[in-house]
């Protein structure tokens, strides 16, 4: 298993709330993502990050942001959460490329949000 | 731009009985290529990869894949199925020569082994 964590696991909240979904990785990776999955299972990269204050968009449009101001944690907020925001959330990281490049991504456990 | 397709949305296979899931790639020059399988409300664990060298890669579990660069393609393969490998498999790619670039992720297949 891979040393990165997400905090929590599920959670339901109700619309409107401001929530912020934990990633913490122990293994000193430079390069961190968020994905969101859909219940058809397909994976969409929403943000992600090559460092300490570096953060981009992803691929698919988020109402999420992200930080990253320490290497190991890159929380994602949203603000204002809404039903169609129900999903699954994966975090992953990967090492620098002095590190075992070429890399694979490493997962964490994923956060089931859903929004009431 | 690179991107990569799995053809079967459900793949269905008796226990006991070899199983092929397959993928195929887009990416300019030679790629890397991944295969993760994802159990249920789990995150996706690392399974095996191909850079260079052997065309078969042998990974966790007992799957193997086979790179095909003729016919860009990166199946994934396991003599005997198991109960127990039912599960989301996705497949992989990125471009070697752009390290800056992302994974591109296939859509997923989903596994069942049936007994």
């Amino acid at each position: 298993e891979a040393d990165i964590y997400q905090t929590p696991r599920y959670l339901v909240i109700g619309t409107g709330k401001k929530i912020t979904l934990e990633c913490s990785q122990t293994m000193g990776h430079d390069k961190m993502y968020w994905y969101q999955q859909d219940p058809g299972m397909e994976l969409h990269l929403i943000h992600y990050s090559y460092g300490v204050n570096s953060t981009e968009k992803g691929d698919l449009s988020s109402e999420s942001t992200v930080s990253r101001i320490r290497t190991e944690h890159f929380p994602l907020t949203l603000e204002s959460a809404r039903p169609s925001h129900t999903s699954q959330y994966l975090c992953a990281s990967s090492p620098p490329k002095d590190r075992g490049y070429p890399y694979e991504q490493y997962f964490g456990p994923g956060t089931r949000l859903t929004v009431t | 731009a690179q991107s990569v397709a799995q053809p079967e949305d459900q793949v269905n296979v008796a226990e006991g009985n070899p199983l092929t899931v397959k993928c195929t790639y887009s990416v300019s020059g030679n790629p890397y290529l991944f295969w993760y399988v994802q159990y249920p409300n789990r995150g996706l664990q690392f399974l095996l990869k191909y850079i260079t060298g052997d065309n078969l890669v042998k990974g966790s579990y007992g799957f193997e894949a086979e790179f095909n660069k003729s016919q860009t393609s990166f199946h994934l393969k396991k003599p005997s199925a198991l109960v127990s490998d039912s599960a989301l498999y996705f497949c992989a790619v990125r471009d070697p020569d752009n390290y800056g670039q992302n994974f591109v992720f296939g859509p997923g297949t989903r596994l069942s082994v049936l007994p």
